[in-house]
């Protein structure tokens, strides 16, 4: 049975590089045509969507966070990870890590579109951004 | 950026059958998906392909979606569906969350 575990800080203070990781176990990350990504939500809010990586390097972010984020992934140890730089107290969150599935939907032989969804998610790990 | 549209809570009466919108510019154009989520725990998935459901997601849960609408609907409501609904979609190559929905079952 596929399990994503969050590990996080917990307490970070302002400016500093908030740094998480992702342990998934009972499926490798390299195989298969998963993406794994982060979504985040902070205290009595919604979920707003990080970004996802594919274990071969392709990458898709959201842009009002873009510059920010770096996801990486490290298959030897079947782990992701996500880096937000430069944080402030609006980045003070519930942290998810969640496997993303792109699937492909041809319209004609040759257009397509994408979509996308996250199947399994993981408990969460809880940061606030405080001096 | 894309914006998704739903109502910030719906009340129904146990037995009784819930609807949750979420609107978007031509959304039926694309696939919506819809999340569940209880006090402190993380979302699950209940809906993907605007109607398919993941296995063990019971039958009650269905969606649809047209126009510039998709619809989370819970037939024959329990208190155990009592929770917080999101839908998201995908657009130019961004995950988007719709605000949520909070499902009171009254």
């Amino acid at each position: 049975q596929l399990q994503l575990q969050e590990s996080g800080p917990g307490l970070v203070k302002p400016s500093e590089t908030l740094s998480f990781s992702c342990t998934v176990s009972g499926a490798s990350i390299s195989n298969g045509t998963y993406f794994w990504g982060w979504i985040r939500q902070p205290p009595g809010k919604g979920l707003e969507w990080i970004g996802s990586m594919f274990h071969s390097g392709n990458t898709y972010n959201n842009p009002s966070l873009k510059s920010r984020v770096t996801i990486s992934i490290d298959t030897s140890n079947n782990q992701f990870s996500l880096k937000l730089n430069s944080v402030t107290a609006a980045d003070t969150a519930v942290y998810y890590c969640a496997r993303h599935r792109r699937q492909i939907v041809f319209v004609t032989s040759t257009d397509y579109y994408y979509y996308y969804y996250m199947d399994v998610w993981g408990r969460g790990t809880t940061v606030t951004v405080s001096s | 950026s894309y914006d998704l549209t739903q109502p910030p809570s719906v009340s129904v009466s146990p037995g009784q059958t819930a609807s949750i919108t979420c609107s978007g510019d031509e959304l039926g154009d694309t696939y919506v998906s819809w999340y569940q989520q209880k006090p402190g725990q993380s979302p699950v998935l209940l809906i993907f392909q605007d109607t398919i459901r993941p296995s063990g997601i019971p039958e009650r849960f269905s969606g649809s979606n047209s126009g510039n609408t998709a619809t989370l609907t819970v037939t024959e409501t329990q208190v155990m569906d009592e929770a917080d609904y999101y839908c998201q979609a995908w657009d130019r190559s961004t995950v988007v969350f719709g605000r949520g929905t909070k499902l009171t079952v009254l």
